[in-house]
């Protein structure tokens, strides 16, 4: 059972620097979202997508671009990484539900530690 | 969307139940309550969810106020491993989905 595969795990990238997260769920979700979480700090929502194709903000999406061309991935990409982009990253997927009904459980990936010097 | 309070931290000892509390005073009728919670150096977990009725797993119980204003994270036997962050979250239909700051749950031995 795979779940949620985050890659990859660690990360290091110097300031300007461009990369991808990538993530990738086996469970046929339709929702998938990504969330970043500093140190001794809650998630904050960076970008979601209700399904393939759709892609919406989150709470702080600046400097962050996403993409959901398959229902299976849905990879982060850093544009211009800045130290204020050094955190844990977290994948999540869930079934949405009909109808958009919201009662699909979560699931997280491991997450991706990212330093940006 | 829905804003939740929760204490910031709470103590309880091992072995006694504990119960958490949320405030979601502005919750829609649509809006079904999660709660997940994040063990140390983990990603968050699914815990248990509810609409209107009180709710049973076999890790939780979810206790929802009459008026959905409110609601209770109950578990009924805590352990060292239940020491944790325990988010609150109404989740609606639009599926953005926001953890507030959780309540910081120590466990006594």
């Amino acid at each position: 059972n795979a779940g949620v595969t985050q890659t990859p795990k660690f990360q290091v990238l110097k300031t300007g620097q461009s990369m991808t997260l990538q993530c990738a769920q086996d469970m046929n979700h339709e929702y998938m979202s990504w969330y970043r979480q500093d140190p001794g700090m809650g998630l904050r929502l960076i970008h979601y997508s209700v399904g393939a194709g759709i892609t919406d903000q989150g709470e702080v999406p600046n400097g962050y671009n996403v993409s959901r061309s398959t229902t299976e991935d849905f990879p982060l990409r850093l544009l211009s990484a800045a130290p204020s982009q050094t955190s844990v990253y977290f994948c999540a997927s869930s079934y949405s539900g009909l109808a958009g009904i919201p009662t699909g459980e979560l699931f997280f990936g491991e997450g991706s530690r990212l330093t940006v010097l | 969307d829905a804003k939740t309070t929760q204490p910031n931290s709470m103590e309880s000892n091992e072995e006694e139940p504990v119960h958490l509390p949320c405030n979601h005073s502005t919750i829609s009728g649509t809006d079904y309550i999660h709660w997940y919670r994040q063990l140390p150096s983990q990603g968050p977990e699914y815990v248990i969810h509810g609409l209107t009725s009180n709710v049973n797993n076999r890790m939780a119980s979810l206790a929802i106020a009459e008026d959905r204003k409110s609601s209770t994270l109950i578990l009924h036997r805590a352990t060292l491993r239940d020491a944790a962050v325990y988010y609150c979250i109404p989740r609606n239909r639009d599926d953005k989905i926001i953890f507030g700051k959780g309540t910081r749950l120590h466990i006594l031995p």
